[in-house]
């Protein structure tokens, strides 16, 4: 298997943009994550999803994030508006619903708002 | 929430010293897993380790499920392990909360 994908590797975008990042699970991973990064705030969880259901969504920060799993092998994350606070980089990762097992995580995505 | 701290937060070492970073969490877990942060900002699986030891080649790790702390061994370290350790806990069976890190710096 591929791992999971994340595309793009990197965007720039600017101030009120709408931008989509897209993740790819491994095949026949039941579970679905949303993380974020950055310098102040480590890697934090924003979302995840369970069988492309939404499970919990407590973290993502604001209205303006939104994500959507439409299927078991394709997931998005948007941000609309995109704001300079909004930059940071952007993991998906995913893992089987077997019992307790280990999470991958994709290359991620290096967002930049200017 | 659950509670995770590494240590030390910096770690510089010669080609060919050992190391043992910390990973101590606040609560009950049933998920532990170590990542390697490289420096093109991938995350690599080290181990999947809520209990018990492992080891893979120059790397092992050993959770104290009960003692609520886990670590990581680095032997004959090489420059190719700088990079950022983390170490990510599950309370339950699905998400994963990670420390701050460790920066590990290896020097030739």
């Amino acid at each position: 298997d591929a791992g999971v994908i994340q595309s793009p590797r990197h965007e720039v975008t600017e101030m009120g943009q709408e931008v989509t990042l897209r993740c790819k699970p491994i095949s026949g991973h039941d579970y679905l994550f949303w993380y974020r990064q950055t310098m102040m705030r480590g890697l934090e969880l924003l979302i995840y999803f369970n069988n492309n259901v939404p499970i919990d969504d407590s973290g993502m920060p604001e209205d303006r994030f939104s994500a959507k799993m439409p299927n078991a092998s394709f997931s998005t994350l948007k941000i609309q508006p995109s704001e300079p606070r909004d930059s940071a980089v952007y993991f998906c990762a995913s893992r089987t619903g077997a019992g307790v097992s280990e999470a991958f995580f994709g290359q991620g995505t290096r967002l930049t708002v200017v | 929430g659950i509670q995770v701290e590494q240590s030390p937060p910096d770690l510089i070492l010669q080609e060919g010293a050992n190391s043992t970073l910390r990973c101590n969490f606040s609560d009950s877990v049933n998920n532990l897993q170590w990542f390697h942060q490289n420096p093109w900002g991938q995350l690599i699986n080290l181990f999947y380790i809520p209990s018990g030891t492992k080891q893979n080649g120059r790397l092992s790790a050993t959770t104290v499920a009960t003692e609520r702390y886990s670590l990581l061994y680095i032997s004959s370290s090489q420059t190719t392990d700088s990079g950022v350790y983390f170490c990510a806990v599950g309370p339950g069976y699905s998400t994963l909360t990670f420390g701050k890190g460790t920066m590990l710096l290896v020097s030739p």
